[in-house]
């Protein structure tokens, strides 16, 4: 099993919709999470970090659920911008695992 | 440009030559990564470093990998006799310490040095 699953994907949506990635992890013991995000040929950006009670940047997030070791992110109004790849990133230590990743492509 | 870089920006080689790259963090920035990405797949991680201390190494990097960074500064990252296998995209990342948990745990991606081994 990989320490770090995501949603297969691609995710292909229209404009203004609603779409959720989901994340789940392996390690017990992991402290921190994030997702990034990743455009076709460039280097992985943070997008957020992702705390217990759960957070929200404007369209996009956040939920993590420690009992089910589960992350999530949601990203609402969806915007052709937001097309990309999104990585779940599971933090141990100094350990940084990133999830295979899924793809979003959002379409006029 | 004060983001982390990479040098070089593509390599081409032929199977079992050696190969190295370098990884130039941002300055003031302690800790240092290096991954592993091939299409369709996330980041590996390969190997980390506080100051010039390495101290984590993964099991995916076999004996033909090693890694430096003797001035706790710039990184090489090095592989010998290298295989179509190694063919990938290698990140270099930094990551500060001393300020808040918040920005401590954000890494900084250089762009990457595409190898492809023929």
């Amino acid at each position: 099993r990989k320490e770090v699953e995501q949603d297969p994907g691609p995710f292909n949506v229209p404009e203004g919709a609603t779409v959720a990635f989901n994340c789940t992890y392996s390690n017990s013991a992991s402290q921190s999470f994030f997702w990034y995000r990743q455009d076709c040929r460039k280097e992985p950006k943070l997008l957020m970090s992702v705390y217990s009670s759960g957070n929200e940047d404007g369209r996009f997030t956040a939920q993590l659920n420690r009992a089910s070791q589960y992350i999530s992110l949601l990203i609402r109004d969806s915007k052709l911008s937001d097309s990309a790849t999104y990585l779940c990133v599971v933090k141990k230590n100094n350990d940084m695992r990133f999830g295979a990743g899924t793809r979003l492509t959002v379409k006029p | 440009d004060t983001g982390v870089s990479q040098d070089p920006r593509h390599k081409i080689t032929k199977r079992g030559q050696n190969v190295t790259f370098r990884c130039d963090p941002i300055s003031e920035h302690n800790r240092l990564y290096w991954y592993r990405q091939t299409l369709g797949q996330g980041p590996e991680f390969l190997t980390y470093f506080q100051n010039e201390a390495q101290l984590e190494k993964s099991r995916l990097l076999s004996d033909r990998f090693s890694a430096e960074r003797p001035k706790g500064s710039f990184s090489t990252l090095e592989i010998q006799r290298t295989e179509q296998g190694d063919s990938a995209m290698y990140l270099c990342a930094s990551s500060p310490t001393g300020g808040t948990l918040a920005t401590n745990e954000k890494l900084f991606f250089g762009s990457g040095t595409q190898l492809s081994v023929l």
